[in-house]
């Protein structure tokens, strides 16, 4: 399976701000997605990163909060916008191989 | 999201027995199955897929599907104090191939 790397692994952030996460493969990847869990609960989907055309959310998640860039087969970046501290969180980033989704080491996101 | 849940534990279990962690999803069309194991801090690895109703083996671990009653489970027999952790029921659904999580089954197994 394909080496998938996500930075920052972890972040502390204000109130207000952004956050980029960047996601990365090793090799090329039709399917990227994002993902949430937060403390002590499962993990939840926010959306598809599909290349060359927008993200497909799901419900309860939206562009202006949450943009994705997919700019190629091997990369892709969740901003995280105007934070407040129930956005605190990890972060996960996932691409599907040909026997199941593989995950990166996820970003931890604490809002202050 | 689609609906996939899980029995909501706590499992504990001794060292040596049989572990049973149950899955259903709402989606009949569903085609692939996942079972990911989760420790402390760290992300989901994946333990096995099955796609066809019946049983499938991999080691110590068995996935069983029946797509008629929509249920997914896997036993972990021989359980390890190692084997502590969160199982996690993932199905693939949807048109886009997501993959949904279930809600997760903590098991501890005690030595």
């Amino acid at each position: 399976s394909a080496v998938i790397s996500q930075k920052p692994s972890r972040d502390i952030c204000q109130r207000g701000t952004s956050l980029t996460i960047q996601c990365q493969v090793d090799s090329q990847v039709t399917m990227m997605f994002w993902y949430r869990q937060q403390p002590g609960q499962s993990l939840t989907l926010i959306a598809t990163a599909n290349q060359g055309s927008e993200a497909t959310y799901e419900s309860g998640f939206v562009i202006d909060k949450f943009p994705i860039s997919r700019p190629n087969l091997t990369f892709s970046t969740l901003t995280v916008s105007n934070m407040s501290p129930e956005d605190s969180s990890i972060y996960l980033c996932s691409y599907l191989g040909t026997r199941g989704a593989f995950f990166g080491q996820g970003t931890r996101l604490t809002v202050v | 999201q689609k609906e996939v849940e899980q029995n909501s534990g706590p499992l504990s279990v001794p060292e040596g027995a049989i572990a049973s962690l149950n899955c259903t999803y709402s989606d009949r069309g569903s085609q692939s199955f996942f079972w990911y194991r989760q420790y402390s801090g760290k992300s989901p690895e994946l333990i096995m897929f099955i796609y066809s109703n019946g049983d499938k083996e991999d080691g110590r671990f068995t996935a069983q599907l029946n797509k008629a009653s929509q249920y997914v489970s896997l036993l972990i027999r021989d359980s390890q104090p190692s084997d502590s952790a969160t199982y996690l029921c993932a199905v693939n659904m949807g048109t886009g191939n997501q993959f949904y999580f279930g809600t997760g089954t903590s098991l501890t197994v005690i030595p």
